[in-house]
């Protein structure tokens, strides 16, 4: 069964830090996605990376950025956090698109508060 | 842009209701379909898929999706809903070639009472 591994379920913040999540995942996938859940607004994909060091923005980038040093590791980075990055964040991973259309395989969540 | 409809908010159903999902998007190249479900305090999990093939395709726990090309739609049934399927679900979408990422919809929330 493939393993998605964040590192926090639960994390508080102040306005102003920088914040890194972290994912792992133990699949050797080598796409990796970041998405944040919010109530109504479904999923939406911040940022994606295809390979190591390689990365992609998605919808909503901004106040975000990425790191891909190993294949495994993902990790989001709030370079200055804002309440209104408070949310619950979804790390996600699969095979490429060209090796059978491999669906994406979800961590449990990371809910950030930032006060 | 690509983009993914859910049009029911949230559904309130008795079990042993049938379920019908709306799920309409907007690409007009080859896609990949998926049907993923939350349940209360858990992950993603994916519940069904189409990527080719017959267009009725078959998940886990009872439910189905027909794939209509022409309406650009996927919708998610199931004929007789339990308590257990209590939770939020969300189509998702992705154009067919490398390099790309799930768009999701909005998400239906679904409450069955029993």
């Amino acid at each position: 069964d493939v393993k998605v591994t964040q590192s926090s379920r639960y994390l508080v913040k102040r306005t102003g830090e920088k914040v890194f999540l972290e994912c792992v995942q133990d699949m050797d996938h080598e796409n990796m996605f970041w998405y944040r859940q919010d109530p109504g607004l479904g999923l939406r994909l911040i940022y994606f990376s295809y390979d190591v060091k390689m990365k992609e923005k998605g919808d909503i980038p901004e106040g975000y950025s990425v790191s891909r040093e190993k294949k495994e590791r993902f990790s989001l980075i709030l370079e200055s956090a804002s309440t209104n990055q408070t949310s619950m964040y979804l790390c996600a991973s699969s095979l490429p698109s060209g090796q059978g259309n491999q669906p994406q395989h979800f961590g449990d969540g990371t809910r950030l508060s930032i006060l | 842009a690509q983009s993914v409809s859910q049009h029911n908010h949230h559904v309130i159903l008795s079990e042993a209701a049938s379920l019908e999902l709306g799920c309409n998007y907007s690409y007009g190249g080859t896609v990949n379909l998926f049907w993923y479900v939350q349940y209360p305090g858990q992950h993603l999990q994916l519940l069904l898929k189409y990527f080719s093939g017959d267009p009725l395709v078959k998940g886990i726990k009872g439910f189905e999706a027909e794939f209509i090309k022409s309406k650009f739609s996927f919708n998610l049934r199931k004929p007789s809903v339990q308590w257990s399927d209590t939770a939020e679900y969300f189509c998702a979408v992705t154009p067919n070639q490398a390099g790309t990422a799930l768009i999701f919809g909005k998400g239906t929330t679904l409450s069955v009472s029993s």
